[in-house]
């Protein structure tokens, strides 16, 4: 069965700041990857998705991540966050219809 | 396009106590997923409804059921309430064919006193 391991629980960082949510799945085929984010009392919104060619993708809000099938990583970068981003970031691969998630990054974006 | 529409958005139910939540999806998405997302954890897959049938399904136990209606929405039934149902527990929508992205509804907080 896949899983996916996000490392870091929580991540702090200071406004303006980049930042990086670690995310890694096990997998020995073809995969689709998702990174998801929750505000307070909300549902999931998809943030970035890997489905196939380019191995960088981009979201509208600055985020991206790049799949890295060597080393079974799809890594969310933001060079400047902002006060806002402060939220719950959850990794998520397609196995292959339902969706298997970590147990999330709480980024935490100080002023 | 209202999105995926969940409903209530909280509940308070005993244990023992029966439930029922609800969800309507997005326009032009047939398939209907659950998930529950206990505090502090990442969301599990229940189950997944395509076609009113149940296609796919996680590792839950029988007291958790479901159904999709004609117009594809769905419901999710919970038995015999425990206090570990407790959870957030939300409800995506796809379209099976094209192999479209998952849209999650608000969530229904349940809690079990």
């Amino acid at each position: 069965a896949q899983s996916v391991t996000q490392l870091d629980s929580q991540v702090p960082v200071f406004e303006e700041a980049p930042v990086e949510l670690r995310c890694n799945y096990s997998s020995s085929v073809s995969v689709y990857l998702f990174w998801y984010v929750q505000y307070p009392n909300q549902g999931l919104q998809l943030l970035l998705k890997y489905l196939s060619g380019s191995t960088l993708v981009e979201s509208i809000n600055g985020f991206e991540a790049e799949f890295n099938k060597s080393q079974t990583s799809f890594h969310l970068r933001k060079p400047s966050v902002h006060i806002s981003d402060t939220a719950e970031y959850f990794c998520a691969v397609s196995d292959p219809d339902k969706l298997i998630f970590g147990t999330g990054t709480r980024l935490q974006v100080f002023p | 396009d209202a999105g995926v529409t969940q409903s209530p958005t909280h509940l308070i139910k005993t244990r023992g106590q029966q439930v029922t939540l609800r969800c309507s999806p997005k326009s032009g998405h047939d398939t209907v997923s659950w998930y529950q997302q206990a505090l502090g954890q990442g969301p599990q897959f229940i189950f997944q409804y395509y076609e009113e049938e149940e296609r796919q399904r996680g590792n839950f136990p029988d007291r958790f059921s479901g159904h999709q209606f004609p117009n594809y929405s769905s419901e999710l039934n919970v038995n015999a309430l425990l206090l570990g149902d407790s959870a957030l527990y939300l409800c995506a929508s796809s379209s099976l064919v094209g192999n479209t992205e998952a849209f999650f509804g608000q969530g229904t907080r349940l809690t079990v006193v």
